[in-house]
């Protein structure tokens, strides 16, 4: 079974350039999560998804990140205008909820670097 | 605010040794306490995890310690092998959020030849 796909898997872009990470979840899972993992630290979560519904983006910058779950499938991550401080490893992890629940499975990232 | 906190930052010991890393949470409706192994490179890994209900789980050479009370729950790695050295983090989900997780700082484990 494959696991959680994300791309691209590296990305290097100038400050005030939009950027966009594109997640495959695990098939049949229907919760997505996108997390953030600055350089030393633990991912922190930005937004999670149950089927297409965004039920907690509390943590997500607004102003400048957007995300979409089309279909409850595929996720993308959308940072416009990007900043110095975005410079991180974009995580995506997928869940399949139910009685139970079970774990959270990661990508492999995108590590994002604003020059 | 940081809910759960992760010590040491980093660890170096012997192959064979018994490496520990504790952490220490705040919120007391978190209801399920994962433990993940990353390599450089890759996404984080489930490795074991505990509810509160138990004091200790056991799966292989890894060992977790609960301690309801003090709110605070270790990770035991026995008998310690070079291939463990990555970056281990803690981790918490409260009830109906899923494994919408709060993870620790990590600890970055060096286990030597």
């Amino acid at each position: 079974e494959a696991g959680v796909v994300q791309s691209p898997r590296y990305k290097i872009i100038e400050k005030k350039q939009p950027v966009a990470f594109w997640c495959n979840p695990i098939s049949g899972h229907n919760t997505l999560y996108w997390y953030r993992q600055n350089l030393g630290q633990g991912p922190e979560l930005l937004i999670r998804y149950e089927n297409e519904e965004a039920v907690d983006d509390s943590q997500l910058p607004k102003d400048r990140f957007s995300a979409e779950r089309l279909k409850g499938v595929d996720s993308t991550l959308k940072i416009q205008p990007a900043e110095l401080g975005d410079s991180a490893v974009y995580l995506c992890a997928s869940s399949l909820e139910g009685q139970g629940g079970t774990e959270a499975f990661f990508g492999q990232g995108t590590r994002l670097t604003v020059v | 605010q940081q809910q759960v906190k992760q010590s040491p930052q980093s660890l170096i010991v012997q192959k064979g040794g018994i490496p520990i890393i504790n952490c220490a949470y705040e919120n007391t409706a978190f209801d399920y306490f994962p433990w993940y192994q990353q390599f450089p490179g890759k996404g984080p890994a489930l490795l074991i995890a505990i509810r509160p209900d138990v004091s200790e789980k056991k799966e292989g050479r890894f060992t977790i310690s609960f301690n309801k009370s003090a709110k605070q729950f270790s990770l035991h790695i026995m008998d310690s092998q070079p291939g463990d050295s990555a970056t281990y983090f803690c981790a918490a989900s409260t009830p109906g959020s899923a494994r919408q997780l709060t993870f620790g700082s990590g600890t970055q484990l060096t286990v030597l030849p």
